[in-house]
């Protein structure tokens, strides 16, 4: 499995909702990182999670919460967002952290309503 | 931290005819350069990449070249067709157990028919 999985593929919310996104990988891979990409932008990295310890937090509001329950599993709690925060949100994992290998999933297209 | 440039944000070729972008870094410890091809509403996709140490490299009609000293690497794509139109973005992440791929901001490649 050379993949990274990522779901829902869409999903849209309220303001006032509760979601998770989850991203899930089975390459061994030991960093796996959250981006946020807004359209005709680059990704911007929001978390960066090592031996599921959370290793960078590039000051992203705590209405995302990251979670990284075992190895292969990512997830990404949303609460009371914002309009502004539709985008698409991509989950990354790499065998070390010095970027090698790097395998985006297909992403999240969220929008908040 | 890192600031990549990339040049130009919007290209347009014929098919057949050979595209070439550009992007500067500002971290001279930096020691790994990837490229990423995005089609539009899918993932970021790794199509080359090259470390410090390496002054060039090939991939059938894809090179890249690095240049160390001026810390600017670029594109090549040699034979362009249709299918290569998609938004390309550059990266680079340091040395020293850092995990952040730091993006350019993009080049809008049309390869007309």
């Amino acid at each position: 499995d050379t993949e990274v999985t990522q779901t829902p593929k869409h999903l849209v919310m309220g303001m006032t909702n509760k979601k998770s996104l989850k991203c899930e990988q089975h390459m061994g891979h030991r960093a796996m990182y959250w981006y946020k990409q807004k359209a005709k932008k680059p990704p911007e990295l929001m978390f960066v999670y090592s031996y599921e310890k959370l290793s960078i937090n590039e000051s992203v509001p705590s209405r995302f919460s990251p979670e990284c329950p075992n190895s292969s599993l990512l997830n990404l709690h949303l609460h009371a967002l914002q309009p502004e925060d539709s985008a698409l949100y991509l989950c990354a994992s790499s065998p070390a952290l010095r970027g090698e290998g790097y395998t985006f999933g297909s992403g999240t297209r969220l929008t908040v309503v | 931290g890192e600031n990549v440039e990339q040049h130009p944000s919007t290209l347009s070729v014929q098919e057949g005819d050979s595209a070439v972008i550009k992007c500067t870094y500002s971290d001279s410890a930096s020691n790994y350069f990837p490229w990423y091809k995005q089609e539009l509403g899918k993932r970021p996709q790794l199509i080359i990449d090259i470390r410090s140490n390496v002054g060039e490299k090939k991939d059938q009609r894809i090179a890249v070249t690095l240049n160390k000293t001026a810390k600017h690497f670029s594109l090549h794509i040699t034979e362009t067709q249709p299918e290569d139109s998609a938004v390309y973005f550059c990266a680079a992440i340091g040395q020293g157990g850092s995990e952040k791929l730091v993006f350019g901001k993009g080049t809008k490649l049309t390869v007309n028919p």
